[in-house]
């Protein structure tokens, strides 16, 4: 079955701390994956979004890496800041589906402390 | 910029009732979708459009009905609400089959 999971669930950091997320995926076949940021009773916002092609992709101090042949993608964040607190998503687009059947995981609830 | 609009943002329903989530993006994009998202299930593919006049069911399609007349509108209707219902509903719309997805602020909908 694919799935993808995030783990920790939450975390807590200090602001001014680099940080990573991760994400991890079941199968290697991917299309590419995307980043996402919710904010409370908000939608999704899109981060970043790394084709299978690619290994790392970048904005301001968001970086977002790829190992296919792990299952693994990390988001790193630097410098946290307290308006970086929210919740990130990843969500992944298999092989031979559309956009539309990404599987998405639970997420990551950040908060930084000032 | 617009982007996705969803209306309305919170709705109460009696069980039995009926009703439709409105979804629009002014993004000229062919691909929309709606999702659902509840505590602990993260975010579940209802229905999706490729295009005007083209849907297709998601994971979880019982008790949801779409169309897609137009490429700006993507209406989701619950024909005959229940409590399993409540949750908060996501449209979501990405110009290719693979590219970034946006996303509507959600509607919350509680089902008594």
């Amino acid at each position: 079955k694919q799935e993808v999971t995030q783990i920790p669930a939450a975390l807590s950091v200090p602001e001014g701390e680099n940080l990573v997320l991760n994400c991890s995926f079941t199968d290697s076949a991917i299309y590419n994956l995307q980043w996402f940021r919710q904010d409370p009773g908000k939608g999704l916002t899109s981060l970043l979004l790394i084709q299978s092609s690619q290994r790392e992709q970048t904005s301001g101090r968001l970086n977002a890496s790829l190992d296919k042949s792990s299952g693994r993608s990390t988001l790193y964040i630097a410098a946290s800041q307290p308006g970086d607190s929210a919740t990130y998503l990843c969500a992944v687009n298999w092989l031979g589906s559309s956009n539309y059947k990404l599987t998405f995981g639970k997420g990551t609830l950040l908060t930084v402390n000032p | 910029n617009a982007g996705v609009t969803q209306t309305p943002k919170f709705q109460v329903l009696k069980t039995g009732q009926s009703m439709t989530l409105q979804c629009a993006q002014d993004m000229n994009h062919e691909y929309m979708s709606w999702y659902r998202q509840d505590p602990g299930m993260g975010l579940r593919l209802i229905h999706y459009s490729v295009g005007a006049g083209i849907t297709d069911q998601g994971e979880v399609p019982n008790g949801y009905n779409v169309s897609r007349s137009t490429t700006e509108d993507f209406p989701l209707r619950l024909l005959s609400a229940a409590p399993s219902q409540t949750s908060v509903y996501f449209c979501a719309s990405s110009y290719t089959n693979t590219g970034e997805l946006f996303f509507g602020e959600g509607s919350r909908l509680t089902v008594l």
